[in-house]
């Protein structure tokens, strides 16, 4: 079955600089990639999402970047602020509606 | 924006007793889901729901565990026989095919096993 995996798992940046997660997925039949934000003790968040015929999509601060031969995909905040403090999940799936495989999760931490 | 509905959203219970959590998926949605988050871990799949039955389940969710959509609204995830490590975040997701909504998680209900 698919297996995704994350790093960094922890990951401190200074309030205005850019921050970068990396997901590698294993089964190349994958083709649907989400974003999940989850603040302490709340619900996992869609924050961006990208299918396997596009390469990059953005919105705002936050960009995914996926490379279907590698396998990997990634996730770009730029000009972080203390409120991206969480913890970020990538996810993998056969298709969109299909259930998830979540990655381990980055705790992400933007100092002020 | 429409939101998936959970209660309780902490249910305590004893150990061997069975419990039940609630769901109220995004009206329009057809697809739903059982998710569980042990505290600090990743979120784990449990089973997906369409058409009224079973579509896909993990192997976490074997024969303790049981789904059911007892009416037009409500979706239900039943543990039998609560063991200690069966406490958890559980958070129900509902999605449907276009792209509106995505695919949205609820509040969740933290169940404690003692």
């Amino acid at each position: 079955g698919e297996n995704v995996e994350q790093h960094p798992s922890t990951l401190s940046v200074q309030e205005g600089d850019s921050a970068v997660i990396k997901c590698t997925y294993s089964d190349s039949a994958s083709n649907y990639f989400p974003w999940y934000k989850q603040e302490l003790g709340k619900r996992p968040q869609l924050i961006i999402d990208i299918r396997s015929n596009v390469g990059e999509k953005k919105d705002q601060r936050i960009a995914v970047t996926l490379n279907k031969t590698a396998k990997h995909f990634s996730l770009h905040i730029t000009e972080t602020q203390p409120e991206d403090s969480a913890v970020y999940f990538c996810a993998a799936s056969l298709s969109y509606g299909q259930n998830f495989v979540f990655g381990p999760g980055t705790r992400l931490s933007v100092l002020p | 924006e429409p939101e998936v509905t959970q209660t309780p959203s902490h249910q305590v219970t004893q150990m061997g007793q069975e419990v039940i959590l609630r769901c109220v998926p995004i009206s329009n949605h057809l697809y739903f889901y059982w998710y569980r988050q042990i505290l600090g871990q990743k979120v784990e799949f449990l089973v997906s729901f369409y058409n009224n039955e079973i579509s896909e389940k993990s192997e976490i969710f074997d024969d303790q565990f049981s789904v059911e959509r007892p009416d037009g609204s409500n979706f239900t995830l039943k543990i039998r026989s609560t063991k200690l490590e069966d406490s958890a975040m559980y958070f129900c997701a509902s999605s449907d095919l276009g792209e509106r909504y995505g695919y949205t998680f609820g509040s969740g209900t933290r169940l404690t096993v003692v």
